[in-house]
């Protein structure tokens, strides 16, 4: 079975300075990975993802990720944070096993909070 | 192109009760999705469709049931609500060939 876990519930940084989202992964198979982020009371949007193609993944507003197999991670970073990035931070798997339907398993989710 | 939307935004139940969340797409997808989000679980998917006519369980169907009569729309419904379906009720749907979901904005259930 695949499963995704994040590492932290709660993450505080400063305007400005990097952020670090972490992401591990469990997968029979090769997965493909995904980055959404949530802002209050709003839908989800696609930050990026990794399809088998490139291990440095680069998304929307300045986030990148690196897929890293020895380590079965996928951890999200910002060179410098903003206070529009505030939000809630979800990496997904897709799960193989589900064929065509490509069934999306879901962390827990990251709440991130950027200070002045 | 409007993209994935979700009606209503928001609602109150009395268990027992039933609904129908409608959830239209104007972009051509074959796939729709019906997650339910509750705190500290992520989402968690309800049912799901491969194309007009179909549909399957996720894994948590229980006290749920979908339809998709046309490819645009997707519904799910509560036949008799309960309060353990309080949740934020998220849609999505996907092409064929791509493994991205669009979301919609989300529907509040608040079942007392």
């Amino acid at each position: 079975a695949q499963s995704v876990t994040q590492l932290d519930s709660h993450v505080s940084v400063s305007e400005g300075t990097p952020v670090l989202l972490r992401c591990n992964y469990s997968s029979s198979y090769s997965p493909s990975l995904f980055w959404y982020v949530q802002h209050p009371n709003k839908g989800l949007q696609l930050l990026l993802k990794y399809t088998s193609a490139a291990t440095l993944v680069k998304g929307i507003n300045g986030f990148e990720a690196e897929f890293k197999k020895s380590e079965t991670s996928f951890h999200l970073t910002k060179p410098s944070a903003h206070m529009s990035d505030a939000a809630e931070y979800f990496c997904v798997v897709t799960l193989i096993s589900s064929g065509s339907a490509r069934q999306l398993t879901f962390g827990s989710g990251t709440q991130l909070t950027v200070l002045p | 192109n409007a993209g994935v939307t979700q009606t209503p935004k928001f609602r109150v139940l009395k268990t027992g009760q039933s609904m129908t969340l409608l959830c239209a797409q104007d972009m051509n997808h074959e796939y729709m999705y019906w997650y339910r989000q509750d705190p500290g679980m992520g989402l968690r998917l309800i049912h799901y469709s491969v194309g007009e006519g179909t549909t399957a369980k996720g894994e948590v169907p229980d006290g749920y049931n979908v339809s998709r009569l046309k490819k645009q729309n997707f519904l799910l419904g509560l036949e008799s609500a309960a309060p353990s379906q309080t949740s934020v009720y998220f849609c999505a749907s996907r092409p064929t060939g791509s493994e991205t979901q669009y979301f919609g904005p989300g529907t509040r259930l608040l079942v007392l």
